[in-house]
């Protein structure tokens, strides 16, 4: 089946370090997204990509970068982790010909900093 | 600006009674609405949108939502609830003939289910 993969899924690392979170989809979709849940707050949009040469920041782009490798790879990266960047963090995506704006999320990585 | 409110954080029903969870939304365009179920240690999963066409809307498990546009709801029901839909549940909204950029979320509401 298309899908939407995410590695890692789980990662603890140390106030100060750089990380980069990866997002992979076989769907064939020009859209993808990243988004943060945290507890009682629902998903917050960090950024988001219309194709590999637009990236648009979202709600909460402080402390955050992106880079589209290409149509089926979206990563974020931290470039100095704090403990408030602790949180769930999901990959989406959309099919621009379908409308509608559906999006198709990945499992997951939940991110500890220390 | 567009925004989602979820009443209720978490919503607690027995097995077999219905379920109602509340979502009201505010968008200066018509909106597309979505609920999205999350198990846990899952991504999220669609469980039905409404796009413009029938206001009463038909999702997977026996869920469905009505868009009253009066009411700028869009309440998710389910007639007999299951152990198995205990889950965290979130309302979207994008705006209608835009939706490059993202879905903004509700908080969520946790649906909790008494045996």
């Amino acid at each position: 089946d298309a899908d939407v993969t995410q590695t890692p899924r789980n990662r603890i690392t140390k106030t100060g370090k750089r990380i980069m979170l990866e997002c992979s989809q076989t769907k064939g979709h020009d859209r993808m997204y990243w988004y943060r849940q945290d507890p009682g707050l629902g998903l917050r949009l960090i950024y988001y990509s219309f194709d590999v040469k637009d990236i648009n920041k979202g709600e909460i782009s402080d402390g955050y970068s992106v880079s589209r490798q290409a149509q089926a790879k979206f990563s974020l990266s931290l470039e100095s982790a704090i403990p408030n960047q602790t949180a769930l963090y999901f990959c989406a995506t959309s099919d621009r010909e379908k409308g509608g704006n559906e999006q198709f999320f990945g499992p997951g990585t939940r991110l500890t900093v220390l | 600006a567009q925004s989602v409110t979820q009443l209720g954080s978490h919503v607690s029903v027995s097995e077999g009674a219905l379920v109602l969870l509340r979502c009201n939304y505010s968008s200066s365009v018509p909106p597309y609405l979505f609920w999205y179920v999350q198990y846990p240690n899952q991504g999220l999963q669609l469980l039905l949108k409404y796009t413009s066409a029938a206001t009463l809307v038909k999702g997977i498990n026996g869920f469905e939502a009505e868009f009253k546009k009066s009411e700028t709801s869009f309440h998710l029901t389910k007639p007999s609830a299951h152990m198995s839909d205990a889950a965290e549940y979130f309302c979207a909204v994008s705006e209608w003939g835009g939706g490059a950029d993202g879905l903004t979320f509700g908080k969520g509401t946790h649906l909790i289910i008494q045996p």
